[in-house]
């Protein structure tokens, strides 16, 4: 069975990075996308931007780029998203998620972050 | 960017049946947008109900449709039960890129 599972809880002071992690199983990595989603809290779910593992292509939504990079690593089946120069703004649990309209939607359980000083 | 629009709250009585809409500011939703629907309970991940406008996962109750209704994807839940209440999203993709809506927050009562 497909399963996404994220790395874990991070705290980050304002103006550093964090690079979460995302370890697929049960399917070829390689042949389907990666998105990322972050939820503020209390907030709804926003889409943040995807990564083909096999070709290294991206695309972000304007919010995020020039913060945001998204890269994995095949060998591991490991998605990663890192996010730099984090504000209070950014405090957030992010998800990955397999979003496919063909074959079906896949999540990982989220991971927070927060940004404290 | 497009904005998805979702209806805000919504009630519905045990065993009753709702209705979710799903709209673009770009337009009429169409099954192109291949919209999909998440149900998501407080501290936990979502969870994928409907794929491609009606298609569902092993895991969707059979209580749960998708479909397209006056321009809008929409979802049914037809005969609620109180573990259906939960916020609820969709989702639209547009040429490379996604947008979720708002939210709709159904309440069973």
């Amino acid at each position: 069975q497909v399963q996404l599972v994220q790395s874990g809880a991070e705290v980050k002071k304002p103006g550093a990075s964090v690079k979460v992690s995302c370890q697929a199983s049960g399917y070829t990595f390689a042949s389907y996308d990666i998105s990322w989603v972050r939820q503020a809290p209390g907030q709804g779910l926003e889409w943040m931007g995807w990564m083909n593992p096999n070709s290294g292509n991206t695309g972000y939504t304007q919010k995020f780029q020039g913060t945001v990079t998204m890269t994995s690593d095949t060998a591991k089946s490991t998605a990663y998203m890192e996010l730099s120069s984090l504000r209070s703004e950014d405090t957030a649990v992010y998800y990955c998620a397999r979003l496919d309209n063909w074959n079906g939607h896949y999540w990982g359980q989220g991971t927070l972050v927060t940004v404290s000083s | 960017q497009a904005v998805v629009t979702q209806e805000p709250s919504l009630t519905v009585s045990p065993g009753g049946t709702v209705t979710l809409t799903c709209g673009s500011t770009t337009g009429a939703v169409t099954g192109g947008h291949y919209p999909s629907w998440f149900q998501q309970k407080p501290g936990q991940a979502p969870r994928t109900l409907i794929y491609g406008t009606s298609n569902k996962h092993s895991w969707t109750p059979a209580r749960f449709s998708g479909s397209l209704l006056g321009g809008k994807a929409a979802l049914t839940l037809s005969g609620a039960q109180p573990d259906d209440e939960a916020e609820y999203y969709c989702l639209l993709s547009y040429s490379g890129t996604r947008v979720f809506g708002t939210g709709t927050k159904v309440t069973v009562l």
